[in-house]
């Protein structure tokens, strides 16, 4: 079945250390997109690509780097700059970047605490 | 600048009974509406969208939503509640006027109880 893969479920980081949550889709979507989640928040978007080798940031993207060098493949750093790591991390795609009518397809998340 | 309230972070209804969580939404053009659920620790998943044309639109699990244009609601309704709907549910609008890529905007969530 077709899906979004992200790895690990759990994530431990050290003060100081950068670590890269995994995101891989096989659904052969253009758009992915990386949201943080915090109780009682909501989603908030971190940052977004609509095709390989293009992202861009979204609202909250400082402390966070991305790449896009395949199109099933969109991992997150979340460096030491990110003072307040601690979170819910959500991976998605639709189809079409453009698509504004399309549902997004999400992962079953990363949960990343401080050590 | 679009965005979207869910009034009630809790709703408790007894199994059986008609359930409703509630969603209103300001954009500046024309929005896509979409109710997404949420269970413990996993990722959303999509229940159903408002694009255009009737204004109850049916989806997964037996959930429906309400569009309402002059009240800007699109309130989530199923007539009778299981247990196993039981969970975290995310409304979400689309600003369909604007240029280029279009954000979606998703609400704080509001968490579903049913009560057997």
């Amino acid at each position: 079945d077709g899906g979004i893969t992200q790895s690990p479920k759990y994530l431990f980081r050290k003060e100081g250390q950068n670590v890269t949550l995994s995101c891989e889709q096989n659904l052969n979507h253009d758009a992915m997109y990386w949201y943080r989640q915090d109780p009682g928040q909501g989603l908030r978007l971190i940052y977004y690509s609509q095709i390989v080798n293009d992202f861009q940031k979204g609202d909250i993207a400082e402390g966070y780097s991305v790449s896009r060098e395949k199109k099933e493949s969109f991992p997150l750093t979340v460096t030491s700059a990110q003072k307040n790591p601690t979170a819910f991390y959500l991976c998605a795609s639709t189809q079409d970047g453009q698509g504004a009518s399309q549902p997004q397809h999400f992962g079953d998340g990363t949960r990343l605490s401080i050590l | 600048a679009q965005s979207v309230a869910q009034p009630e972070d809790q709703v408790n209804v007894a199994e059986g009974n008609p359930l409703t969580v509630k969603c209103t939404y300001s954009v500046s053009g024309n929005p896509y509406l979409f109710w997404y659920v949420q269970y413990p620790n996993r990722g959303l998943q999509f229940l159903l969208k408002y694009i255009t044309g009737d204004n109850l639109v049916k989806g997964s699990y037996g959930f429906e939503a309400e569009f309402n244009k002059s009240q800007t609601s699109f309130h989530l309704k199923k007539p009778s509640a299981l247990v196993s709907d039981s969970a975290l549910y995310f409304c979400a609008v689309r600003d369909l006027t604007s240029g280029g890529y279009q954000k979606v905007t998703f609400g704080t969530g509001t968490k579903l109880q049913v009560i057997p």
